[in-house]
């Protein structure tokens, strides 16, 4: 069965700081993968996903992730972070043949500080 | 509206009730999901439904779960005889085709039981 592990449940960076959010997957196959936001108050929004090809994919709000089939991992990337990225990050994989069916790990929780 | 709607937004019932708890997809998507999102972890997935069809209901917990999407459109998830457990956020997402890896998340039902 497909699986997600965040191994970080909170992390604080400063304002300006770079930021990595990690993210580890469990699949027998190439993964579908997905980083989402939670912001307070607002529903879950799609940062970026990797289906295939580029291992390193852009996403909204400045976001990048890179694949990487050797380690398994799908970390998630910003190399100057802004006070308004603070919310809760979900890392996602989606199930063969139904893409939208996201299997989500437990969430990091991102701190900003001034 | 322009997107997910969820309600209520909040619903607090008392162990032994029925509740409801409505969705209302984006216009025009074809796909709509359940999820419930216990305090501190990820959203687990419920069910799924291709237009008024659900394809896949793997994840409801229990038989006092049941949803139903009657004419392809607005959802609602009923739960049955409430449980202390079943204290949660219940996510709907919708996504144009269910192949696409963008799901469109509502802010959430929040649901006690007391």
């Amino acid at each position: 069965a497909q699986s997600v592990t965040q191994p970080d449940i909170h992390i604080t960076v400063s304002e300006g700081a770079s930021l990595e959010l990690r993210c580890n997957y469990s699949y027998g196959a190439t993964p579908y993968l997905f980083w989402y936001v939670q912001s307070p108050g607002q529903g879950l929004q799609l940062l970026l996903k990797y289906f295939s090809g580029d291992t390193l994919v852009q996403g909204i709000k400045g976001f990048e992730a890179e694949f990487k089939r050797s380690q398994s991992s799908f970390n998630l990337r910003k190399p100057s972070v802004h006070w308004s990225d603070a919310a809760e990050y979900f890392c996602a994989v989606g199930v063969p043949l139904n893409t939208d069916k996201l299997i989500f790990g437990t969430g990091t929780r991102l701190q900003v500080f001034p | 509206g322009a997107g997910v709607s969820q309600s209520p937004r909040y619903k607090v019932a008392k162990r032994g009730q029925d509740v409801a708890l409505r969705c209302d997809p984006i216009s025009g998507h074809v796909s709509l999901f359940w999820y419930q999102q216990a305090l501190g972890q990820g959203p687990e997935f419920l069910t799924y439904f291709q237009n008024e069809a659900q394809l896949d209901k793997s994840g409801l917990p229990s038989d006092r779960f049941f949803a139903e999407r009657p004419e392809g459109s607005v959802s609602t998830l009923k739960i049955q005889r409430t449980q202390q457990e079943d204290s949660a956020v219940y996510l709907c997402a919708s996504s144009l085709d269910g192949s696409t890896g963008e799901l469109f998340f509502g802010e959430g039902s929040r649901l006690t039981v007391l």
